[in-house]
């Protein structure tokens, strides 16, 4: 069980946009710290897309944006290309647990 | 350009210590503007943080490995290590070591990953 819940899966034609939604509580994402988002393609590491909620690094497309409300954060991708069908992991601090945490990813399949 | 490469036993037998190594080119570790992780990915799951050095050699471990895990920093060969002591098959997955960068906005990400490495734990 994961400190921050993501939907299984989530799916979209291609030109569409979807988002991604990741769950937290008042000592994660509550707590004021900060959301990171992962993509993980099929057999290879996982790359930074977003941090600080809704910033991308150099190299990341603007279809891909960030947000961040309460205990919660979204990751939105617009304009949904087949090279986006991938895992997406959210991850942010817990100072409960005083970790990293990831959340438990979420399947996107363009359709 | 920075690379991250892991190395060590694909196989560990039950109750053995899992040791990992992660070697770092075109960047130290001793650099104060890093710390350096390690990070696991059972078959088909999602992510596990594990633990982080940082550039003066300190420590800090996730709760659920905290008793088992020891990481440890090598300036010298410019690597940094993970030995995880008691193993079962629940720790079988892809163990991968990633850099933490502080970010513009001044927090931290896992900006640059290696590849991944498979370890078994199997008798």
């Amino acid at each position: 069980q994961s400190v921050l819940t993501q939907s299984p899966s989530v799916s979209g034609a291609p030109g569409q946009r979807v988002t991604i939604s990741c769950t937290g509580s008042s000592s994660n994402i509550g707590a004021g710290y900060d959301v990171k988002w992962y993509q993980q393609l099929p057999g290879t590491a996982p790359k930074l897309l977003i941090y600080g909620n809704t910033n991308r690094p150099s190299g990341v497309a603007d279809r891909f944006s960030g947000s961040k409300s309460g205990t919660s954060a979204s990751l939105a991708i617009s304009g949904l290309q087949g090279e986006d069908e991938a895992d997406y992991y959210c991850q942010s601090y817990d100072s409960g647990l005083n970790a990293w945490v990831f959340g438990g990813g979420t399947k996107l399949t363009v359709l | 350009q920075v690379q991250l490469q892991e190395s060590g036993p694909g196989l560990v037998k039950p109750s053995q210590t899992l040791s990992l190594t992660c070697t770092v080119s075109g960047g130290s570790i001793s650099s104060g503007s890093y710390y350096w992780s390690w990070i696991r990915q059972p078959a088909g799951k999602g992510l596990e943080w594990i633990g982080r050095i940082y550039p003066s050699g300190s420590t800090n471990y996730g709760p659920s490995l905290k008793s088992r895990v020891t990481i440890s920093g090598d300036t010298s060969k410019n690597q940094f290590s993970l030995e995880l002591s008691s193993v079962t098959a629940a720790d079988t997955a892809v163990y991968y070591c990633a850099r933490c960068l502080q970010m513009p906005s001044g927090t931290y990400a896992f900006d640059i990953w290696g590849q991944g490495t498979m370890v078994t734990v199997s008798s």
